[in-house]
């Protein structure tokens, strides 16, 4: 077990509302990023982190922001959540050193 | 974003079969890794392939990279149910790079 913790598991929410995930670390790892996985897409990076307050974006960064106040935390935030926006977000964390990546276990996230 | 080409997009075979996924991009990548995700779950590294030409195997999972280190193939003998699940290549953007990008998956069901 990686140590990461996404919540919630689950979210129900309306178009036009804020939301924020959360990803928490045991770890103390720099490197942490956000990806959505949508049927056909795969997994889809959204914004990475490579320390407290350091954030860069992804490929798919519109309509999210971040941020990173301490190590063991990593936010993701939807300002005004879309349906386009209806996805599962994994976060994940990268071990100094090495290439591979952990990954929390998603959120399942609708926007209605 | 260097584009990482996962093929077939779906796989269905009878239980002991051989199969092929293949992951190719025109883009030189330092090292390629490989995936597994069940469903509900986040991906788990499998692999990761550094050197161009290198073959690596887990059990029944035999995985090379392109001399080139522009391609990546995972060959699976005698498949197993247990084999089921999505398979993603991924690696990272450019040198220096800490964005890790994902290919969109090979979705394998082994029949019983």
């Amino acid at each position: 077990d990686a140590g990461i913790t996404q919540s919630p598991r689950h979210k129900v929410t309306e178009t036009g509302t804020p939301v924020t995930l959360r990803c928490h670390q045991t770890e103390n790892h720099r490197y942490m990023y956000w990806y959505r996985q949508d049927p056909g897409h795969g997994l889809r990076l959204i914004h990475y982190s490579y320390g407290v307050k350091d954030t860069d974006k992804g490929e798919v960064s519109d309509g999210y922001s971040v941020s990173r106040s301490k190590t063991e935390d990593f936010l993701l935030t939807l300002e005004s959540a879309t349906s386009s926006q209806t996805s599962v977000y994994f976060c994940a964390i990268k071990p100094p050193g090495k290439t591979e990546a952990f990954f929390g276990q998603g959120t399942r996230l609708t926007v209605v | 974003t260097q584009l990482l080409e996962q093929s077939p997009q779906f796989l269905s075979i009878q239980e002991g079969e051989n199969l092929t996924v293949y992951c190719n991009s025109s883009s030189v990548f330092s090292s390629l890794q490989w995936y597994r995700q069940e469903p509900g779950e986040g991906p788990v590294l499998l692999v990761t392939v550094v050197t161009g030409g290198e073959v690596k195997k887990l059990k029944r999972l035999t995985f090379q990279f392109g001399d080139a280190r522009k391609d990546s193939s995972l060959h699976i003998t005698a498949a197993q149910p247990g084999d089921t699940g999505l398979y993603l290549c991924a690696g990272y953007s450019g040198a220096g790079s800490y964005q890790l990008t994902f290919g969109k998956g090979t979705k394998l069901s082994v029949i019983p």
